[in-house]
């Protein structure tokens, strides 16, 4: 079974341009997070699709930002215009919870973000 | 908004010493993972704990889940060098939405 997989792994990106992640849930999984750890802090939750369904985007910072789920399959995440506190490593996780406590989550490998 | 802290923020160790790390909310948990990170690569699951009190081993790692079901601990018994990594615990709140929230994470460095 693939994992989840994200691209790119990294991005070097000037302040005020747009970069594009995206990734790829494991197939059938319907839950799809968005994090984004800053180096030596806590792993920051995003948002959340429940297939192509936003359930949760408390975690989006600001408008910059725009995560789409087309189809209820890969995702991508947009900032546009990135600024200098974006940087940091994009996580991108999986899961097939639909309900009931169990919640075993599967990470992609990340996009490593640096904005200059 | 519901917090996790984490302590210590690093663990240097000896191999073959324990190795604790624990974890506190400010709110009560529905329940608590735990991921491991090794360094260069990205969080995968090890645990995920539910009722309270609970205990559950996995070979040398111990995980222990409050009574109070708002603080956690990961135990490594005589570590090993493969153990190096950061160490995540995440933390859902009942009734909320199933989004975690996760602590700083614990790096811990096996010195061989």
């Amino acid at each position: 079974e693939a994992g989840v997989t994200q691209f790119p792994s990294h991005s070097v990106i000037e302040k005020g341009q747009t970069v594009t992640l995206r990734c790829d849930p494991i197939s059938g999984h319907d839950n799809l997070y968005w994090y984004r750890r800053v180096m030596g802090k806590e792993i920051k939750f995003l948002l959340h699709f429940v297939k192509e369904s936003k359930q949760d985007e408390s975690g989006m910072p600001n408008n910059r930002f725009l995560a789409e789920r087309t189809g209820g399959t890969y995702s991508t995440l947009k900032v546009q215009p990135a600024e200098l506190e974006d940087s940091g490593v994009y996580f991108c996780a999986s899961s097939t919870r639909t309900s009931g406590a169990y919640n075993e989550q599967f990470f992609g490998p990340g996009t490593r973000l640096t904005v200059l | 908004g519901q917090q996790v802290m984490q302590i210590p923020q690093y663990q240097h160790v000896q191999e073959g010493e324990d190795f604790t790390t624990y974890c506190n909310s400010s709110t009560t948990l529905s329940n608590i993972q735990w991921y491991k990170q090794r360094p260069g690569g990205h969080p995968v699951f090890l645990i995920q704990l539910v009722k309270s009190g609970e205990v559950k081993k996995q070979k040398r790692l111990t995980f222990q889940f409050g009574e109070a079901k708002k603080n956690s601990s990961l135990h490594i018994t005589a570590t090993q060098t493969t153990d190096v990594g950061t160490y995540f615990c995440a933390g859902e709140t009942a009734g909320g939405s199933y989004i975690p929230t996760f602590g700083r994470g614990t790096s811990l460095i096996v010195h061989p």
